[in-house]
């Protein structure tokens, strides 16, 4: 089935600093990819829809300044936490639609713990 | 507001019972349903689907059912396997054609099945 590879997989950083995580469709291109986050014990929400060639699209409450959005390929979308915080610690997981756009491919995720 | 309700945080079953999680909707547009498992720190996984034309859906040891009418639909497992325990996400989508596919999840049911 098709892949979806995240990177990385855990990133500590102190406050201040900016963390890309990256997302790539390993077999398949897509133009769209979906950006989740999770907090503990809490729903996968959906923070940004991004789309290649264009602008993202943040759901409401979501900072796009703070929360960069790059779509720059068919196959890599990056999301960038610019000027982190400890309450940007959390659990971010990008996804990709299948072919039949009946299901959504994961990725491994990103534990990011902000100190 | 939720608009996927999983309102059993946690379900413990004994290895060989029937395993069922539950889910509920509040969205009338929602016509397609998934459910996905989850391991700690990784990316969810697809199980199984359903759409709003079927009220069964069956693959191997996991049954989907869905009941439109209640806006429920509930994921059965048997026998359970002590493989099993995760944390199982219900979700939903209004699928419209296009590539802009989101899913819209539920906080997650704990199954852990004991051996």
């Amino acid at each position: 089935g098709a892949v979806v590879s995240q990177h990385p997989s855990w990133v500590i950083c102190k406050s201040g600093t900016s963390v890309k995580i990256e997302c790539r469709s390993l077999d398949f291109q897509a133009t769209t990819m979906f950006w989740y986050r999770q907090f503990p014990k809490q729903s996968l929400m959906l923070m940004a829809t991004s789309n290649e060639g264009s602008k993202a699209t943040y759901e409401q409450g979501v900072e796009k300044d703070k929360f960069l959005i790059n779509h720059a390929s068919l196959t890599l979308s990056t999301l960038t936490v610019t000027s982190a915080h400890p309450e940007d610690s959390s659990f971010y997981i990008c996804s990709a639609p299948g072919r039949t756009n009946t299901e959504a491919f994961f990725g491994q995720g990103t534990r990011l713990t902000v100190v | 507001d939720q608009q996927v309700k999983q309102n059993s945080p946690s379900l413990s079953v004994q290895e060989g019972r029937i395993s069922i999680l539950n889910c509920d909707y509040t969205n009338s547009m929602f016509d397609y349903f998934l459910w996905y498992k989850k391991y700690p720190a990784e990316g969810p996984t697809f199980l199984i689907s359903i759409s709003s034309i079927k009220d069964k859906n069956e693959d191997g040891r996991f049954t989907v059912f869905l009941n439109k009418s209640a806006k429920h639909l509930s994921l059965h497992i048997v026998p359970s396997q002590p493989g099993d325990s995760a944390v199982y996400f219900c979700a939903a989508s209004a699928s419209s054609g296009g590539s802009n596919y989101k899913l819209t999840f539920g906080k997650g049911t704990l199954l852990t099945v004991n051996p």
